[in-house]
């Protein structure tokens, strides 16, 4: 267990709807990093929040949103979804930046159908 | 947009037999981390390299980082069916997020 959990653990849902994927980080890491895992695009990173607040945006699409609540839980919003859209999403966390290196969650498995 | 290569993509070995695994970069990272993945999980962190030169050995793993810290490679000695993963690197490019290799996926059969 490496101290940072993600909810659910798989996902299938249809082309068009909207889900919301749940992390919580390690204790005491106050950022939390959104980065989607496809078999053509490897780990691509998608957003960083830092206590509550956006720090640094990657290639998130418009249809996806995210935000770190004060109990500093992240969740990952994704709506209107499509077939591309499949893929893990992991979340990960860490006590500062980049630099000290991050812990990951064990992921979330979307599947659009 | 930085890019980070690894190679080979793909290596399938036997036990007992010595490999490396290549990162490169036309960027310069501040530091630069190694990951292993294994099927069904999230990365775990080996080990980060900081100062261009720098030689970290864990067990039989030894991770370089190269003197323009442009590039770093990983040294696995003696490999055995637990080494099994994808072995991803990791640059920091000091813009609030790490920037993945595109990861070499090793298979190391008894």
């Amino acid at each position: 267990d490496s101290g940072v959990t993600q909810t659910p653990k798989h996902l299938i849902t249809a082309t068009g709807q909207r889900v919301t994927l749940r992390c919580s980080p390690r204790s005491g890491d106050l950022s939390v990093y959104w980065y989607q895992q496809s078999l053509d695009q490897g780990l691509q990173f998608l957003i960083q929040y830092y206590n509550g607040e956006e720090r640094a945006k990657g290639n998130i699409l418009e249809r996806f949103s995210a935000q770190q609540f004060p109990d500093l839980h992240s969740e990952l919003n994704l709506s209107s979804l499509e077939l591309g859209d499949s893929a893990l999403y992991f979340c990960a966390s860490s006590v500062g930046g980049t630099a000290v290196g991050y812990t990951f969650g064990s992921g979330t498995r979307l599947t659009v159908v | 947009t930085q890019l980070l290569e690894q190679s080979p993509q793909f290596l399938s070995i036997q036990e007992g037999e010595n490999l490396t695994v290549y990162c490169n970069s036309s960027s310069v990272f501040s530091s630069l981390q190694w990951y292993r993945q294994e099927p069904g999980e999230g990365p775990v962190l080996l080990v980060t390299v900081v100062t261009g030169g720098e030689v970290k050995k864990l067990k039989r793993l030894t991770f370089q980082f190269g003197d323009a810290r442009k590039d770093s490679s990983l040294h696995i000695t003696a490999a055995q069916p637990g080494d099994t993963g994808l072995y991803l690197c990791a640059g920091n490019t000091g813009f609030q997020k790490l920037v993945f290799g595109t990861g070499t996926r090793l298979l190391v059969s008894p």
